[in-house]
């Protein structure tokens, strides 16, 4: 079956520490993945997309498909990197496509 | 830009009632999406719809739950009636046909009490 997992609920660091979320996934096809954000009393956004291959605020995610993850990484965490972070999935289903989301992680940054 | 937009912001209600959740998408935009958040969980899609057809309702549960989208834009999401576990964020998005990207609103949370 298909599925996201976010193993850590909570990641707290210091300001100025490395950040790195974990996500793991699992389908037979070929994933494209995701990577959403909600700040606090902000709507979910999207944050980066693994086949964009960029870095958005620092952050970057590198697929690796022989471990079956997409773990999302910054240097140097800020405390504005406060949010929830979600792993998502997109599946192609019956020419549409479906997003399957992780169950979160909440990253605390403290000064 | 108001992005989506939906209504109300929050909700409460007995068990055994009705209740319905608008959502209002980015204009132009032809796919529009319901979700449902559990506490603690990440969003679940309940329903995907392309302009007025609903093309992806496998995970709405049928007995209570309908949706609609009249004229392709806005659409309604009604539970009738509810129970206890339906409290949850209901979360609609939408974005442009063939495009990846889904652009939330900020939700609904309904308590069932």
């Amino acid at each position: 079956a298909q599925r996201v997992t976010q193993p850590e609920k909570l990641l707290s660091v210091f300001k100025g520490a490395p950040v790195e979320l974990k996500c793991n996934y699992s389908y037979s096809g070929s994933p494209e993945l995701f990577w959403y954000v909600q700040y606090s009393r902000q709507r979910l956004q999207l944050l980066l997309r693994h086949i964009s291959r960029e870095s958005i605020k620092g952050f970057t995610a590198d697929l690796n498909k022989g471990e079956t993850s997409f773990h999302l990484k910054k240097p140097f965490a800020q405390e504005e990197d406060s949010a929830m972070y979600y792993c998502a999935l997109m599946l192609e289903r019956g020419g549409y496509n479906k997003l399957i989301f992780g169950a979160g992680t909440r990253l605390a940054v403290h000064p | 830009e108001a992005g989506v937009v939906q209504s109300p912001r929050y909700k409460i209600i007995e068990k055994k009632q009705p209740v319905a959740f608008w959502c209002n998408p980015i204009s132009g935009h032809n796919t529009l999406y319901w979700y449902r958040q559990n506490l603690g969980q990440g969003p679940e899609l309940l329903i995907r719809y392309e302009n007025e057809e609903a093309v992806d309702d496998s995970q709405l549960p049928k007995d209570r739950f309908s949706a609609e989208r009249l004229k392709g834009v806005d659409s309604t999401l009604k539970i009738q009636p509810a129970e206890l576990g339906d409290s949850a964020v209901y979360l609609c998005a939408s974005s442009l046909v063939g495009r990846t990207e889904a652009f939330f609103g900020q939700g609904t949370r309904l308590t069932v009490v």
